[in-house]
């Protein structure tokens, strides 16, 4: 399996909206509707924000939105706040019965 | 209240063998799809194994063959046993329920393969 592309990085200032993305393959982000999205503060357990593309579970902000197109996912994160600085994986199912996880991409509040 | 608690992590010896468990309260591991995951030091996070409500087990490219995802419903517990271990399996493994929709985690137990 191979990982899924992610951007190393990106920043935005409190307020504003960003966008990751996370390019995988017609065998697994385009092929299926099993995307997911994690949270990850360092030396914490890793947080679902996002489930089945679109899908929110209970209790994480409606600041936090997914969508895909084609081979392509995305997180998108408004109203930027300081709390968000974290690490964020993608995670899709694959045609092999697997799962594969993004690169992580690590957001800033500036 | 529901937790994923591991253990037995520890340092072992390329080629060692190890066995990391995962005691699951307020879900039941043979009624769930519950998944092993890791991170490298420096690393991102890494998907390693599966196992199905159903018992239908799969594994990642780079573990097939060396480990083997298990639980006793007894124990209410996950397990993962690890052979042939290798320099590169260096990681925090941590066990969640879910494939798709990993929502809950444990901490992470640390596996370290040196001589």
């Amino acid at each position: 399996q191979s990982a899924l592309t992610q951007p190393a990085s990106v920043s935005g200032s409190p307020g504003q909206s960003i966008t990751i993305s996370c390019t995988g393959t017609s065998s697994d982000v385009g092929g299926y509707n099993y995307v997911s999205w994690y949270q990850h503060h360092p030396g914490k357990a890793p947080k679902l924000m996002i489930y089945d593309v679109t899908n929110r579970p209970s209790g994480v902000s409606n600041r936090f939105s997914g969508s895909k197109s084609d081979n392509t996912a995305s997180l998108t994160i408004s109203g930027l706040q300081a709390e968000d600085e974290a690490d964020y994986y993608c995670s899709s199912y694959t045609s092999s019965s697997t799962y594969a996880f993004g690169t992580g991409t690590k957001v800033t509040v500036l | 209240e529901v937790q994923l608690v591991e253990s037995g992590g520890g340092v072992v010896q390329p080629g060692g063998s190890l066995r990391l468990s995962c005691a699951a309260s307020g879900l039941t591991v043979s009624n769930s799809y519950m998944s092993w995951v890791r991170q490298a030091p420096g690393k991102g996070l890494e998907w390693v194994s599966i196992i199905y409500s159903g018992g239908s087990t799969y594994y990642a490219d780079s573990v097939k063959g060396r480990f083997t995802i298990s639980r006793d419903s007894s124990k209410n517990t996950l397990y993962l046993q690890m052979n042939s271990l290798r320099g590169e399996d260096t990681a925090v493994y941590s066990c969640a329920r879910g494939g798709s929709r990993m929502d809950v985690w444990g901490q992470g137990t640390t596996v370290t393969v040196s001589s």
